[in-house]
This record gives structure tokens, C-alpha cells and sequence, in this order.
């Protein structure tokens, strides 16, 4: 079965440190670009961040470029948001995402998520 | 950034009823679209990509439309189970990967 578990949530002070993890498990987890998307309290779906297969390609929303850091340990088969500088607009539920692609006829990669794990909580508050 | 804005924000729908969901996108995506659905406490769960391709297990009820600009996801006969929130999302323009704002569809 396929599956991602993500862990490390929790509460922490505006300022403060949170390393979330996700633990893939039933798919070639190096073969696959991996995704952290987060829900804000009673809100919409925000794209967070994205790494590519080898960790090599990395992109960040902008409202966390600088503050986040995204990678993966394709021999744990886990992915990691090392998240700093913690803002109380950061709270969310952040979601590990698997991304597949379709490949255009100019062999453009597009990628959209087609796994989900259950979510961790994050709640930056004093 | 595309602009991604869904149409209604909810909708009340009795059970066996059609239900039809908007999408659009600020600019041209081609077929670069992917629909979810999100009930309470759970995760996203994906539906439909390529604006028309209905993921693995998906029932038949479910089926998307358009290219461009314009979407729609149409339940033909809503079950009690479909009752949720859905999502649409472009993928041609990344990053930012974006999704619209959700369209809650509810018990009539």
C-alpha cells in the first residue's frame, strides 16, 4: 500500500524551530518528486515547497523562501521540512505529497499530487 | 502567479442530484488541471488530473471538463459519501503550484 506518515508537528513559539518528517513507504520513493503542502486553520490548500528526486532541484513559496529548507533521505525513503524563524501565520496542517507527472509532447514535465499523507500539526502561539 | 478561483464557494445539493463545480484559472493552463476532495479531519484526496482523467478508484459519478481557462467537475448522482469540500489546482505554470479557494458541497 502506498503511504506517507508525516511527524514532528507541534506547538512553538513565534521565533522558534519545527523539523517536520515524512516516511514514505509502498513506491519507489527515489524515483519521485515529493511535495510539502499546508491548510491554515478553516482555509484553502497552500503549496509549500517541492524537491525533485536526487534533492538537487528544490523550490519554496514565497512566503517561506528563506525560513524553510526542504530535503530527503532517498535510503530512509523519508523527506524532511527543517522550518525556522516560526511565524504565527505558519500554523497549518502541513501535508507530505507524492507528485507524479505527464510529460508533454515537448517532454515538459508537469507534476501535480496524487498522494497525500494525513497531515501533522504545526501551532506557532506564546 | 495563476490565479486560480472557484465557483460557488458552497453549494446545497439534495442526495441523487447532479452537482457542478467551477474553476478558473487567471490564464491559459491547457489541460494542466487536477481536482480533490477534502472531507473533515482528512487529507486531500485526488480526483481528477489532465482536467479530465479520473484517478485510480475513482468513481464513474465524478468527471471533469475543460481546457484553457474554463473547468468544471460534475458529480452526476451525489452519494452521501461526496459530501465535501473540492479543490481545484493548476500545474502548468510551476512553481507556484496553486489552488483555488474550494467549493463546499453540502446537504440539501
Amino acid at each position: 500500500e502506498v503511504q506517507l506518515v508525516e511527524s514532528g508537528g507541534g506547538l512553538v513559539q513565534p521565533g522558534g524551530s519545527l523539523r517536520l518528517s515524512c516516511a514514505a513507504s509502498g513506491f519507489a520513493f527515489n524515483f519521485y518528486e515529493m511535495a510539502w503542502v499546508r491548510q491554515a486553520p478553516g482555509k484553502g490548500l497552500e503549496w509549500v515547497s517541492y524537491i525533485g528526486p536526487s534533492g538537487t532541484t528544490i523550490y519554496y513559496a514565497d512566503s517561506v523562501k528563506g525560513r524553510f529548507t526542504i530535503a530527503r533521505d532517498n535510503a530512509k525513503n523519508s523527506l524532511y521540512l527543517q522550518m525556522n524563524t516560526l511565524r504565527a501565520e505558519d500554523t497549518a496542517v502541513y501535508y507530505c505529497a507524492r507528485a507524479s507527472s505527464v510529460v508533454s509532447p515537448s517532454n515538459y514535465n508537469y507534476y501535480y499530487m496524487d498522494v497525500w499523507g494525513k497531515g501533522t500539526t504545526v501551532t506557532v502561539s506564546s | 502567479e495563476i490565479v486560480m478561483t472557484q465557483s460557488p464557494a458552497s453549494l446545497s445539493v439534495s442526495p441523487g442530484e447532479r452537482a457542478t463545480l467551477s474553476c478558473r484559472a487567471s490564464q491559459s493552463i491547457s489541460s494542466n488541471l487536477a481536482w480533490y476532495q477534502q472531507k473533515p479531519g482528512q487529507a486531500p484526496r485526488l480526483l481528477i488530473y489532465g482536467a479530465s482523467t479520473r484517478a485510480t478508484g475513482i468513481p464513474a459519478r465524478f468527471g471533469g471538463s475543460g481546457s484553457g481557462t474554463e473547468f468544471t467537475l460534475t458529480i452526476s448522482s451525489l452519494q452521501s459519501e461526496d459530501f465535501a469540500v473540492y479543490y481545484c489546482q493548476q500545474y502548468d505554470n510551476w512553481p507556484p503550484w496553486t489552488f483555488g479557494q474550494g467549493t463546499k458541497v453540502e446537504i440539501k
